[in-house]
């Protein structure tokens, strides 16, 4: 079965620094893969997204995220983190059956320090 | 920029009550899901819809829980007999497409039974 593992349940990174999230999936065929972004008290926001071609996957905000299919991992990476940064991280993959449902991660809370 | 919105933001119910909860998806997205968060656990696939009809479901989507279209705009989840274990946020998507096309969600009913 299809599954998506975050190692990392909480990251407190300082403000500038670079960030890394970390996102190993289980998919037998070309997974479709997504980061989205969950702030307090807010919904779930498309970050990026990868189905095929660039292995390297510029988003919104300044993340960005790289598909290697030999680690089974989809990271998600930002150069420097702003304050605002503050929040949890999804990552998901696409069941790819009837309705191509999301199988999320359990998530990875982030927090920024000054 | 079109949104999915969501009503209540909170809901707070008695054991045994029924709650509905409401939808409003994109204007020209043609499929629909549910998924649920239950506090501290993963995003979790609920049920979508389609074309008028529940495309698929999960094992959670028991006999307590029904969804409608009931016009063009609204897309609502009905929980008939809510139990404590129902107590998670509850968040609504739509997609134009299936397949790889993004799912939008709203900012999710928080939902409490006592």
């Amino acid at each position: 079965a299809q599954s998506v593992t975050q190692p990392d349940i909480h990251i407190t990174v300082s403000e500038g620094a670079s960030l890394e999230l970390r996102c190993n999936y289980s998919y037998g065929a070309t997974p479709y893969l997504f980061w989205y972004v969950q702030s307090p008290g807010q919904g779930l926001q498309l970050l990026l997204k990868y189905f095929s071609g660039d292995t390297l996957v510029q988003g919104i905000k300044g993340f960005e995220a790289e598909f290697k299919r030999s680690q089974s991992s989809f990271n998600l990476r930002k150069p420097s983190v702003h304050w605002s940064d503050a929040a949890e991280y999804f990552c998901a993959v696409v069941n790819g059956g009837a309705t191509n449902k999301l199988i999320f991660g359990t998530g990875t809370l982030l927090a920024v320090q000054p | 920029e079109p949104e999915v919105t969501q009503t209540p933001s909170h809901q707070v119910t008695q054991m045994g009550q029924e709650v509905i909860l409401r939808c409003v998806p994109i204007s020209n997205h043609l499929y629909f899901y549910w998924y649920r968060q239950i506090l501290g656990q993963k995003v979790e696939f609920l049920v979508s819809f389609y074309n008028n009809e529940i495309s698929e479901k999960s094992e959670i989507f028991d006999d307590q829980f029904s969804v409608e279209r009931p016009d063009g705009s609204n897309f609502t989840l009905k929980i008939r007999s809510t139990k404590l274990e129902d107590s998670a946020m509850y968040f609504c998507a739509s997609s134009e497409e299936q397949g790889w096309e993004t799912q939008y969600f709203g900012p999710g009913t928080r939902l409490l039974v006592l």
